[in-house]
């Protein structure tokens, strides 16, 4: 049981290169979000999906596109990376309103 | 929307007892979360209370839930240098949306 998996780790893009960041969990969570960490400013909500075709925005969600095809991976898509979207982004599933279970983190650096 | 506050930062000597303290707005929030991140590292949840209880003991952890003046704090007795970490309040307000607070960065002295 990997619990949520997200890739990768470490990443470095250009001023306006895309990419995704991965998000995989296997314990049959409807609910996943997208967080991004910055100093002082706690966990911030990007996306988040109540279920497989379900996606909404959080707070933070300019800049960032998501997907749920399936309850298992839930995508997150820089679509022309910014030097402001330089942090620390985290992923994490949960049952209802239960305890949320996280990934280990992707640090992005945009230069 | 939901605002969830915490302070940044306390330091503690070690033995000491640390209280990190959240204070929050949705007056309908149903289950509030204490949760413990250390470097480099995702959240992992600590202890949890729902809105019906003023007190949860869980070993070292005591929680507190004022639900009058909304405020949730998490109490740590005999604190330790590996108790050093970062604490996020969070708190559920609409259908399975959570807030994070700020965090509050734990510093144990030895």
């Amino acid at each position: 049981n990997a619990g949520v998996t997200q890739t990768p780790k470490f990443q470095v893009l250009k001023t306006g290169q895309s990419m995704t960041l991965q998000c995989a969990q296997d314990m049959n969570h409807e609910y996943m979000s997208w967080y991004r960490q910055d100093p002082g400013m706690g966990l911030r909500l990007i996306h988040y999906s109540v279920g497989a075709g379900i996606t909404d925005q959080g707070e933070v969600p300019n800049g960032y596109n998501v997907s749920r095809s399936t309850t298992e991976d839930f995508p997150l898509r820089l679509l022309s990376a910014a030097p402001s979207q330089t942090s620390v982004y985290f992923c994490a599933s949960s049952f209802g309103q239960g305890e949320a279970f996280f990934g280990q983190g992707t640090r992005l650096t945009v230069v | 929307g939901e605002d969830v506050e915490q302070s940044l930062f306390l330091s503690v000597r070690e033995g000491d007892s640390s209280v990190i303290n959240c204070t929050y707005t949705d007056s309908s929030s149903t289950y509030l979360y204490w949760y413990k991140q250390e470097p480099g590292a995702g959240l992992q949840l600590l202890t949890y209370i729902f809105s019906n209880m003023d007190m949860k003991q869980d070993q070292r952890l005591t929680v507190l839930l004022n639900k009058k003046d909304k405020h949730l704090s998490l109490r740590i007795a005999d604190t330790q240098t590996g108790d050093s970490a970062i604490y996020f309040c969070a708190v559920t307000g609409g259908y399975q949306k959570v807030t994070f607070g700020t965090g509050t960065k734990l510093q144990v002295i030895p």
